[in-house]
């Protein structure tokens, strides 16, 4: 299976409401990303959370990380249909033959009413 | 504003052909990558560059290869396509090697 793997793999809300997505890998990390697609498009970076670090902010973005579980979530409050979107986990493993590597799960569709 | 350009955004091809997918970055990254996208699969690494002439290859290389003459421009070969090879591709460009990408909008091909 994948390093990365997202959960739920679709989510429907309404705007307003809060999502929360999760993300769950296998191995050790160096950093964890969220990015987002729109339908058809290329990614955009979302946040960064390196592997010492718990809880990260920006925006309306959340995230937290926890490597004893192995596992981070990525929560959006407050939401609106424009964050209607794809959103993949992307991990970077530590060192080794991973160098320069991310590997991306297979991404939370989510969609929000309006 | 920071940009990753990819070519064609659709191409469709015949089996056997030759095929390059070109992207260029204006940000003056040492990286650059290619990425295939299948539903299901998400997104699945095939080759990345750290530097001008210099590739490493990913997850799922065979059938491709690449090209890096130039710091802002990679171009991915499929040198005879087939048509498994169907799919988006997406490149991406970053500072550091593992951090905050970059991608262009992707190129979706069709091999028939």
């Amino acid at each position: 299976s994948q390093q990365g793997e997202e959960d739920p793999q679709a989510l429907s809300i309404q705007e307003g409401e809060n999502a929360t997505m999760n993300c769950s890998y296998k191995t050790s990390i160096n950093n964890l990303q969220w990015y987002r697609q729109n339908s058809g498009r290329g990614l955009v970076h979302l946040i960064l959370i390196r592997s010492n670090e718990r809880e990260k902010h920006s925006g309306r973005l959340r995230v937290t990380l926890d490597t004893s579980k192995k596992s981070s979530s990525l929560l959006i409050t407050a939401s609106r249909a424009a964050d209607t979107a794809s959103y993949f986990c992307a991990t970077a493993r530590e060192g080794g033959t991973s160098y320069g590597k991310l590997t991306f799960g297979q991404g939370t569709i989510l969609t929000v009413h309006p | 504003d920071v940009k990753v350009t990819q070519s064609s955004r659709y191409l469709v091809k015949r089996t056997g052909e030759k095929v390059f997918l070109e992207c260029v970055q204006d940000m003056d990254h040492e990286n650059m990558f290619w990425y295939r996208q299948d539903p299901g699969l998400g997104l699945r690494l095939i080759y990345f560059s750290y530097d001008v002439k210099m590739k490493e290859k990913g997850d799922i290389p065979e059938g491709y290869s690449v090209s890096r003459e130039k710091k802002e421009r990679f171009s991915l070969i499929l040198e005879s396509a087939s048509t498994n090879q169907t799919s988006m591709y997406l490149c991406a460009s970053s500072l550091i090697s593992n951090e905050k990408l970059f991608f262009g909008s992707g190129t979706q091909l069709s091999v028939l």
